[in-house]
């Protein structure tokens, strides 16, 4: 079963704009929560990281939000760049193993 | 090394023949898996080695698949009688035990 769901397979941003990444997830054990960019032809790379007793953490222009009650967290991206055009994926830690979701694909144009 | 590195990048293979995929992990990373990614899905867990050991191998999808790791190393997985519903990227990650996973480039295997 899916875990961790990003229910938006695309997302179109206009260059210096927000863009909002969403996750949702179903597991209350997960303890830590993470947003991985990924492009083509490569391995996904680290990007942000939440734990589970925070409620936001910021780094540069990526913030990432978690709202434990709802099962809820999301990846703002502020401004976006047309580097950051990639698949992101949510991921979800509980104990050693990462659950993704099944990846946003974000296209920011100029 | 510097990454983790996997090898072949891209394998072409006939349906009913086997395939090796290697990862070379992190020098000094404990925590090794395997995922794949199939196309338009998002990364399947397959297998978790803590050292030589895979405590947790529920993602493998058949019989057909297995996984060993040497001297807390290299890890390869195997696939054998290969069917056209394993082609896919698959992705190697190392971890130092920790909460932090990098990844290789992945293997894209594409079966025929």
């Amino acid at each position: 079963d899916q875990q961790v769901k990003q229910n938006s397979p695309s997302l179109s941003v206009q260059e210096g704009r927000i863009s909002i990444l969403n996750c949702d997830y179903t597991n209350s054990m997960f303890d830590y929560f993470l947003w991985y960019k990924k492009y083509p032809a490569e391995g996904p790379t680290f990007l942000i990281s939440i734990s589970s007793i925070k409620d936001k953490n910021e780094d540069g222009r990526f913030t990432v939000f978690l709202n434990k009650s709802a099962k809820h967290l999301s990846l703002h991206i502020v401004p976006s760049q047309p580097g950051d055009s990639a698949v992101y994926f949510c991921a979800a830690y509980n104990d050693y193993k990462l659950s993704f979701g099944a990846g946003t694909t974000v296209t920011v144009r100029a | 090394g510097a990454g983790v590195s996997q090898s072949p990048s891209n394998k072409v293979t006939e349906k009913g023949k086997d395939v090796e995929l290697r990862c070379d992990p992190i020098s000094g990373h404990t925590a090794l898996y395997w995922y794949r990614q199939s196309l338009g899905q998002g990364l399947e867990f397959l297998i978790y080695f803590q050292g030589n050991s895979a405590p947790d191998k529920s993602g493998l999808p058949s019989d057909r698949f297995s996984a060993e790791r040497t001297g807390g190393s290299v890890s390869t997985l195997t696939i054998q009688r290969t069917q056209q519903e394993d082609s896919a990227v698959y992705l190697c990650a190392s971890s130092p035990s920790g909460k932090g996973y990098t990844f290789g480039s992945g293997t894209r295997l594409t079966v025929v």
